[in-house]
């Protein structure tokens, strides 16, 4: 059990373009879902935590308006980057939380944006 | 604040040689610590974690950490290293209400040699 999936699991794209990364958990519900990114050869920094059905909390230095991150049911939440620029390529990582009483989040496989 | 110190960058051992990692973390309350590994391009795998009681934890692969609160440190050992163990190590303590954050050291890359 505890299994979270993202996808997709590499993207290209254009600058100046938009994209979009799920990350959903299987079998379980997660009421709160983190989104991590790392650059080659760092640690995961975390970006921002959301909950579900309100806004994301968004760690400091974090974008909010260039990092949409959506979380509109117990088992998916989206990360959108919008207007991608090649300073964003990073690997994404997600990781989900059954909440207050659980002891443990579970980590996605991670998504490898690379902007062009 | 929470956060987590690992001190060295990279480690490099030879192949059947012991193996030990350091972690030292700091968290007002009672940690709840772990340990992931991760291969190159690829995402996070749980080697093992300590929430409470015995301080000396078993992973998987043969690793194991051992809990010290009065160095606040939980480093991670493996008796015997394999080629395969090449990868990133990263010590991470989960923090948080509402959810469960979690906050990660540097990282420790280990080389191994033949």
């Amino acid at each position: 059990g505890a299994v979270v999936s993202q996808h997709p699991s590499w993207v290209i794209c254009k600058s100046g373009t938009s994209v979009k990364i799920e990350c959903r958990s299987l079998d379980f519900q997660a009421t709160t879902m983190f989104w991590y990114r790392q650059f080659p050869k760092q640690s995961l920094m975390l970006m921002a935590t959301s909950n579900e059905g309100s806004k994301a909390t968004y760690e400091q230095g974090v974008e909010k308006d260039k990092f949409l991150i959506n979380h509109a049911s117990l088992t998916l939440s989206t990360l959108t980057v919008t207007s991608a620029h090649p300073e964003d390529s990073s690997f994404y990582i997600c990781s989900a939380s059954r909440g207050l009483m659980n002891t443990e989040a579970f980590f996605g496989q991670g998504t490898r944006l690379t902007v062009v | 604040a929470q956060s987590v110190t690992q001190p060295d960058i990279h480690i490099t051992v030879s192949e059947g040689a012991s193996l030990e990692l350091r972690c030292n973390y700091s968290y007002g309350a009672t940690p709840y610590l772990f340990w992931y590994v991760q291969s190159p391009g690829q995402g996070l795998q749980l080697l093992l974690k300590y929430f409470s009681g015995d301080t000396l934890v078993q992973g998987i692969k043969g690793f194991e950490a051992e809990f010290k609160r009065s160095q606040s440190s939980f480093n991670l050992r493996k008796p015997s290293v394999h080629w395969s163990d090449a990868a990133e190590y990263f010590c991470a303590v989960g923090a948080g209400t509402g959810g469960f954050k979690t906050i990660f050291g540097a990282g420790t890359r280990l080389f191994v040699k033949a």
